[in-house]
């Protein structure tokens, strides 16, 4: 089946310790896009690739970077994580325009 | 900016009985999509039902249709014969159409539906 896929699913870092998350999707969409999901409130989007564009929320912490090496592929470095940076971290792909299809998501713990 | 507001943090409903999520959005804009998604405790957020802004007729997907009055700006969805594994957080969401938009979604901040046996 066709679908978007996230690791880890949690994932255990120390304060100040740079982590990677991975996605990748199947679904062979243009846009890929990382959202930052506090406990019970909305996702909030840091930044998202169209193609090779990238695109940066104008309030998304320096903290966050992105890379997507290919189609398939997208990655979400926190470069120095903070106790406020522990979050659910979402994945989300789509044509562009189209509807997103969001990842199981990795649940980031920072210690 | 567009904004969406989901006023009722919380909901219950007896399982079998209907509910209606209530949403409503602000835009200057004439062409969006409007969504529901869905997000169990398992927390991965699943598409409900999709709503373009041009279409009149309300979408409906099995269990789930929507009220969709666009000059009041209100985007409602009604589960049909609540099942318990419809127990999850609702987020409604607005997307642009517009010829230059990115395709950014604004969520709502959503709404906990918890079912009853």
């Amino acid at each position: 089946d066709a679908m978007v896929i996230q690791n880890p699913r949690y994932q255990v870092t120390q304060f100040g310790k740079p982590v990677t998350l991975s996605c990748s999707q199947t679904l062979n969409h243009n846009v890929m896009y990382w959202y930052q999901q506090k406990s019970s409130q909305a996702p909030k989007l840091l930044f998202h690739y169209y193609d090779k564009d990238f695109n940066n929320e104008a309030d998304t912490p320096d903290n966050f970077q992105s890379r997507r090496p290919n189609t398939s592929f997208c990655f979400l470095d926190i470069r120095s994580p903070g106790l406020g940076d522990a979050a659910m971290y979402l994945c989300a792909t789509s044509r562009r325009k189209e509807t997103q299809y969001f990842g199981p998501g990795t649940r980031l713990l920072v210690l | 900016a567009q904004t969406v507001t989901q006023s009722q943090p919380e909901m219950s409903v007896q399982e079998a009985e209907t509910v209606t999520l209530s949403c409503t959005y602000d835009t200057s804009e004439s062409d969006y999509y409007l969504f529901w998604y869905k997000q169990p405790p398992s927390r991965q957020m699943i598409l409900v039902i999709r709503q373009e802004a041009y279409k009149q007729q309300n979408a409906t997907e099995n269990r789930f249709s929507v009220n969709f009055q666009k000059a009041a700006k209100s985007f409602s969805l009604k589960i049909s014969d609540s099942q318990l594994g419809d127990a999850a957080m609702y987020f409604c969401a607005y997307r642009s159409m517009n010829t230059g938009a990115n395709s950014k979604l604004t969520f709502g901040k959503g709404i906990t539906l918890s079912v009853r046996p």
